[in-house]
């Protein structure tokens, strides 16, 4: 199996601008999350689906914020518009069931200048 | 109070060291994972459990529920082993709560 598979690897940008970060689950996963890392505050959940159903948004930041996932195969989070406090490594990680071990993918390392 | 602490922040060891990674948490939980964040930035969950101990190669995670700590032990650690070790919660209907991690460096 080829892993969680998440682009772009980077993306720098001007703040104002849409950013669109994209993620491609483990076949066979139901659960979905997308996670922040910052050096201030380290990992912190944002959002995770179950079955392509948002469950828990609640680590959101904003309304600038927003995440899909119109299929089992794929997820978006974006950010729109975007502002320099936004710069940080996103992971997006998949696993069987409800607490079992997650399986992250590499990041996308966001730039916002 | 964090939900989950993390000692010591940093840790640097010697090769060959035996090292002990520890994490203490506050709430109810349904398991623990520890997790290695590698230089490089990406996350291998290494393990989860929710009593007992476990063992995989050099590593051996440990948990007490009455106490509500767990340990991560290397032995013979290498150079390679230089990570963030990240202990991280689940409880039930919820998802991981995160330490802040800790940072170990092994030297040759």
């Amino acid at each position: 199996d080829a892993g969680v598979i998440q682009s772009p690897r980077h993306e720098v940008t001007e703040m104002g601008q849409e950013v669109t970060l994209r993620c491609k689950p483990i076949s066979g996963h139901d659960y979905l999350f997308w996670y922040r890392q910052t050096m201030m505050r380290g990992l912190e959940l944002l959002i995770y689906f179950n079955n392509n159903v948002p469950i828990d948004d609640s680590g959101m930041p904003e309304d600038r914020f927003s995440a899909k996932m119109p299929n089992a195969s794929f997820s978006t989070l974006k950010i729109q518009p975007s502002e320099p406090r936004d710069s940080a490594v996103y992971f997006c990680a998949s696993s069987f069931r409800e607490g079992q071990p997650q399986h992250f993918g590499d990041g996308t390392r966001l730039s916002i200048l | 109070k964090n939900e989950v602490e993390q000692s010591p922040q940093n840790l640097t060891a010697q090769e060959g060291e035996f090292i002990t990674i520890n994490c203490s948490y506050s709430v109810g939980i349904s398991a623990l994972h520890w997790l290695q964040q590698h230089p490089g930035g990406g996350i291998v969950s290494l393990f989860m459990l929710s009593s007992g101990k476990k063992k995989h190669g050099r590593l051996i995670a440990t948990i007490n529920i009455q106490e509500k700590h767990s340990s991560l032990h290397i032995t013979a650690s290498h150079p390679r082993d230089s990570a963030v070790y990240i202990c991280a919660v689940s409880s039930y209907g919820q998802n991981f709560v995160f330490g802040p991690g800790t940072r170990l460096s092994v030297l040759p």
